[in-house]
């Protein structure tokens, strides 16, 4: 069965280090998702992509986050500058049209900032 | 404003009994979609089960069934028969028509079954 998969399974990096969160969608969807869990919280959406452009962003996804499909399978969340806040797992999420209700989400990338 | 509610932080169940995690929601939209989301220890998130606004029946998968009360704004999870594997955090969430591209999260209630 298709899954999403996301590397690496868990990151650490120094405050102020840029970092990039890879995640590979299942291959026949076309909307991509990044969400985020602060260890023991809720899970926040942060953004959406498709059509090789963000749809929807929330006010989390500010400036220091982008987002990126640089080929055909690899969809990428990169963080410029870390901040200590910034430790959490990463979901990746994919869904196969608009139409489409199931979300898939990826094992998650657990960010430890130090 | 809270757009997904879920009032129980905890819950305990029995083996083999049935347990109800409660979610309420907020929205001015007719079109809406409503999920649970099982979380393991693990970490990764397991898609349950789907509830349309315009689904006439409440939705079921195996032992999930979720009880919809639009009126109420209400969405509760009912799990039959628990079994120690279901032992996990449970997220309901809600994709609004006019947002169609993000899904909000309720805080979550952790299920502890009890052998």
């Amino acid at each position: 069965e298709p899954e999403v998969t996301q590397t690496p399974s868990h990151q650490v990096t120094q405050m102020g280090q840029e970092v990039i969160l890879r995640c590979v969608p299942i291959s026949n969807h076309l909307y991509f998702y990044w969400y985020r869990q602060i260890l023991g919280q809720k899970v926040e959406f942060l953004v959406s992509f498709y059509n090789n452009e963000i749809s929807e962003k929330s006010e989390i996804f500010d400036d220091q986050f982008s987002v990126e499909r640089p080929d055909g399978s690899n969809f990428t969340l990169k963080i410029r500058s870390t901040k200590l806040e910034d430790s959490a797992m990463y979901f990746c999420a994919s869904r196969r049209w608009v139409e489409a209700n199931e979300q898939f989400f990826g094992p998650g990338t657990r960010l430890t900032v130090l | 404003a809270q757009k997904i509610t879920q009032t129980q932080p905890g819950m305990f169940v029995q083996e083999k009994e049935a347990v109800t995690l409660d979610c309420t929601y907020d929205t001015s939209d007719q079109s809406y979609g409503l999920f649970w989301y099982k979380q393991p220890s693990s970490g990764e998130m397991i898609f349950l089960i789907y509830q349309g606004s315009y689904d006439e029946q409440n939705a079921t998968e195996g032992r999930y069934s979720l009880n919809f009360q639009k009126a109420r704004k209400s969405a509760n999870l009912v799990i039959s028969a628990s079994q120690l594997g279901d032992s996990a955090m449970y997220f309901c969430a809600m994709r609004e028509g006019h947002r169609d591209n993000d899904m909000r999260f309720g805080a979550g209630t952790r299920l502890t079954v009890k052998p």
